[in-house]
């Protein structure tokens, strides 16, 4: 198995509403990885796990909430979000967080209204 | 800060043809390269990686890089309309970071 899956594929809530995004690998990688994208931009690190540890926080607002339960599991648990977080969310992981490729999954359209 | 610096585009070119995507950085220390293909409401795929001095090739794809004048590129051979989608530079400087460059866009004309 290569592929990293996410789901749901779209969301939509509002600003009071708690919601969390999954994101699953098979591939035995030992970090993973969550970005933001926004239209016509690239993707934004928001989080890194290295062997279930949480490694990188790029200043991210405390209503974005990860957790990473094992090392083949990654989640977002989101709890009043800002019209401005709408965007693309991308899970990735790879082998080990000090080299080598990232392998993006399909990402979750957010929307929140 | 960091950066990585890539011509937004669009570049076009005809099908056929050899498309050549440029990308520099700023941070000396930079050890892995990487190169992503986005098509418009998807995740990015990685297409290639290089690590060292020289070129790299796979396919169609030719990926060159420059530590000296730091500076990596892509080449892809026989230009496909299928080709058209967002290039994504990415450079890893040591450290769990990944910094994306903000892409260019590639359109091959049939």
């Amino acid at each position: 198995d290569t592929e990293v899956t996410q789901t749901p594929k779209h969301l939509v809530m509002g600003m009071t509403n708690k919601k969390s995004l999954k994101c699953e690998q098979h591939m035995g990688h030992r970090a993973m990885y969550w970005y933001k994208q926004k239209a016509k931009k690239p993707p934004e690190l928001m989080f890194v796990y290295s062997y279930e540890k949480l490694s990188i926080n790029e200043s991210v607002p405390s209503r974005f909430s990860p957790e990473c339960p094992n090392s083949s599991l990654l989640n977002l648990h989101l709890h009043a979000l800002q019209p401005e977080d709408s965007a693309l969310y991308l899970c990735a992981s790879s082998q080990e967080a000090s080299n080598l490729e990232q392998f993006f999954g399909p990402g979750t359209r957010l929307t929140v209204l | 800060q960091k950066e990585v610096e890539q011509n937004s585009g669009p570049l076009s070119v005809p099908e056929g043809a050899i498309a050549s995507l440029n990308c520099t950085y700023s941070d000396r220390v930079s050890q892995s390269f990487f190169w992503y293909r986005q098509y418009s409401g998807k995740s990015p795929e990685l297409i290639m990686s290089i690590y060292s001095n020289g070129d790299k090739e796979d396919g169609r794809f030719t990926a060159q890089l420059n530590k000296a004048s730091q500076y990596v590129s892509l080449l892809i051979r026989d230009s496909q309309p299928s080709d058209s989608a967002t290039y994504l530079c990415a450079v890893k400087a040591g450290g769990f970071k990944t910094i994306f460059g903000a892409g260019t866009r590639l359109f091959v004309k049939a």
